[in-house]
């Protein structure tokens, strides 16, 4: 099993610019969600999924949507990418309220 | 409000020695409680839950506190490879919102040889 995976592992944007993250998992898992970390602000919930077909906002949605294309798939979208989501991404899933498995992460540069 | 609080150290300890942290969460609701530890540039990954008898796994210990609303995390015997950023993890079962889980912001232990 590859658990979580996430691809680009690296980007870079101009300001402005679109891009969609991916993530994929394999543990047959409901819910899945999208955290951004920044240095000194921990990891803060952009949005999630509970199941199939459903997605609510986190703490921090402004500047993203969200697709849960199928149970395996959950993917990020920045419209206009902006300087202020220069962050590294993360990706997870769980079986609803227990542990959750994180993919490799996304480093992304918005110039 | 949902927060977990955590000194963010860095802890300088030698190897050998015994190292432990605590951290705070704000809602005594809330039903359960994780350590993740996160190695530099990765992702993080369960380090183990914490049960209210506290429960060890080898050479770590967590405990935790309802009365006082904080979790401990103990290390015995702290060998290199414990290096890393260990999260407080805690699950406010308040309804509503997000899934509930809150991740504190992490606290740096370095092993020094």
């Amino acid at each position: 099993n590859a658990g979580v995976t996430q691809t680009p592992k690296f980007q870079v944007l101009k300001t402005g610019q679109s891009m969609t993250l991916q993530c994929a998992q394999d543990m047959n898992h409901n819910s899945m969600y999208w955290y951004r970390q920044d240095p000194g602000m921990g990891l803060r919930l952009i949005y999630y999924s509970a199941s199939e077909g459903t997605t609510d906002k986190g703490e921090v949605p402004n500047g993203y949507n969200v697709s849960r294309l199928n149970k395996r798939e959950f993917s990020l979208r920045l419209e206009s990418a902006a300087p202020s989501q220069t962050s590294v991404y993360f990706c997870a899933s769980s079986e609803s309220r227990s542990t959750q498995y994180f993919g490799p992460g996304t480093r992304l540069t918005v110039t | 409000r949902k927060e977990v609080e955590q000194d963010p150290g860095p802890f300088n300890v030698p190897e050998g020695a015994t190292v432990a942290f605590n951290c705070t969460y704000s809602n005594s609701a809330s039903q359960s409680f994780f350590w993740y530890r996160q190695d530099c540039r990765k992702e993080p990954k369960l380090l183990m839950s914490v049960y209210s008898s506290g429960n060890e796994d080898g050479r770590f210990t967590a405990q935790l506190n309802r009365a006082s609303q904080y979790i401990s995390l103990l290390i015995r015997d702290s060998k290199l490879s414990d290096s890393a950023t260990y999260l407080c993890v805690v699950n406010f079962m308040t309804g509503g919102g997000a899934d509930g889980l809150t991740f504190g912001k992490g606290t740096h232990l370095i092993i020094q040889p």
